[in-house]
């Protein structure tokens, strides 16, 4: 079974830069597509990017200025980077693995935007 | 974007009663050339990350059980849950995968009566 966890600063300041790892175990990056998610609290759910086995990213419109997807095929990770962040970008992060849709999902870590 | 709407936003079912949460997208997610509809469904419980039930509209993911049954095409979705059981107090989701960016419904939370 594919587990993935998420990692990175819970907390980051206005203007700075999110910046997550997810690592994968029990399974090679380069079996499927790898995605972030994002859930601010108590709402629903926003599809932020993939990143393909080949290195091939794929961002949403309304973050793609703002967001770097990256992989690390020695390490088996990938990442998230999400620049200028204000009080909206507040969200559980999910790291989640498949393909189009999200059949591996990591718990989820909270970050918290605030100075 | 394709946007996509659930109904209703929250529902109390007995336990034993059917279930029916409905989705509608704003422009058709069936790929002719397959004749497939590229929707999912997940379920998420309160502190969990969500889960995926359902893929291709119909298709099961391993280990659901049969209770769960997705159908619908074009538009039109629908995700049932034949059966309420109490572990199936959750927030429901649809989503779909046709265009990029995927996007999801805003979700149904479904709770028992």
């Amino acid at each position: 079974q594919v587990q993935l966890r998420e990692s990175g600063p819970r907390l980051v300041k206005p203007s700075e830069t999110l910046s997550l790892t997810c690592s994968i175990s029990d399974s090679s990056i380069s079996n499927y597509y790898w995605s972030w998610i994002r859930q601010p609290p108590g709402k629903g759910l926003e599809y932020i990017g993939y990143i393909s086995y080949s290195g091939s990213a794929n961002y949403s419109p309304s973050l793609k200025s703002r967001v770097t997807i990256s992989l690390d095929t020695s390490k088996n990770q990938f990442s998230l980077r999400l620049s200028s962040v204000t009080a909206a970008d507040t969200a559980v992060y999910y790291c989640a693995g498949r393909g189009q849709f999200f059949q591996y999902w990591g718990q989820g870590t909270l970050v918290t935007v605030s100075s | 974007d394709i946007v996509m709407t659930q109904s209703p936003d929250s529902l109390a079912v007995s336990l034993g009663e059917r279930a029916t949460i409905n989705c509608k997208s704003s422009q058709s997610v069936l790929y002719t050339s397959n004749n497939k509809n590229y929707l999912a469904w997940y379920q998420q419980k309160p502190g969990q990350p969500p889960k995926l039930l359902i893929y291709w509209t119909s298709t099961r993911e391993y280990g659901v059980p049969d209770r769960f049954s997705g159908s619908g095409s074009g538009t039109d979705f629908t995700l049932t849950i034949s059966s309420l059981q109490a572990e199936d107090v959750a927030v429901y989701y649809c989503q779909q995968y046709y265009n990029s960016p995927w996007t999801f419904g805003q979700g149904t939370k479904v709770e028992i009566k």
